[in-house]
């Protein structure tokens, strides 16, 4: 079945980077676009990031652009969120998703991962 | 960006009963070729967030045929036929309308009575 496992999230001060991974296993990960979301405290969903199944085009919320950037391994099933410059205001649970359609075709996450928290903080 | 505004933000229900949730998005959300981009979810306490229906009405794999989506444009609505103890949670629309960024409602929290 779908499994994305989410790994490298952690406390981080303010400015500094962070890495996040994603392994995704049970289906043709190289066939599918996947995303980067996030969920802050008690807050509502949030959309950070999205990339083409063949790492050709990257499109992120305008709160990340330019500090984060999602990539890619099709030959380790892996996907990434390279993330600098954080902020106090990027503490949230970051979840990977698999895109419901395939190819270069984009109809929103289906299956999530479990999440991986991430607290900015000094 | 586009806007999604849902309705109730807490909706009791007692089991058996139906439910409805309402979002509305500001801008129309219908595309060619005739698909409404708009997406539920459901987050049961403590799990990641789970999809139930997509292009506003095509219920996911795998989701009771009690859920139902409903609406085209700008004004959508999920509904559950019967509610039952397991569906307690918060419910989110979405819009995935072509070039991100793609927005959420502020989520609608459904209890049991």
């Amino acid at each position: 079945q779908v499994k994305l496992v989410e790994s490298g999230g952690g406390v981080v001060q303010p400015e500094k980077s962070l890495r996040l991974s994603c392994a995704a296993s049970g289906f043709t990960f190289s066939s599918v676009g996947m995303h980067w979301l996030r969920q802050a405290p008690d807050k509502r969903l949030e959309w950070v990031a999205l990339i083409y199944y063949d790492g050709s085009h990257e499109f992120y919320a305008d709160s990340v652009k330019g500090r984060f950037t999602i990539s890619r391994d099709n030959f380790k099933n892996t996907l990434y969120l390279q993330m600098n410059s954080l902020r106090v205001e990027d503490t949230a649970v970051y979840y990977c998703a698999r895109d419901v359609c395939g190819g270069d075709c984009f109809w929103g996450p289906d299956h999530w991962g479990q999440g991986t928290l991430v607290t900015v903080s000094s | 960006d586009i806007v999604m505004t849902q309705s109730p933000l807490s909706l009791p229900v007692t089991p058996g009963e139906p439910a409805s949730i309402s979002c509305k998005s500001s801008q129309s959300l219908l595309h060619s070729p005739g698909h409404n981009f708009l997406n539920w979810y459901q987050q049961k306490p403590g799990q990641s967030p789970h999809l139930l229906i997509y292009l506003g009405s095509t219920r996911a794999s795998g989701v009771p045929d009690r859920f139902s989506g409903s609406g085209s444009g700008t004004e959508f609505t999920l509904k559950i036929s019967r509610v039952e103890a397991e569906d307690v949670g918060v419910y989110y629309c979405m819009q995935v309308l072509q070039t991100p960024p793609y927005t959420f409602g502020q989520g609608t929290r459904l209890e049991i009575k």
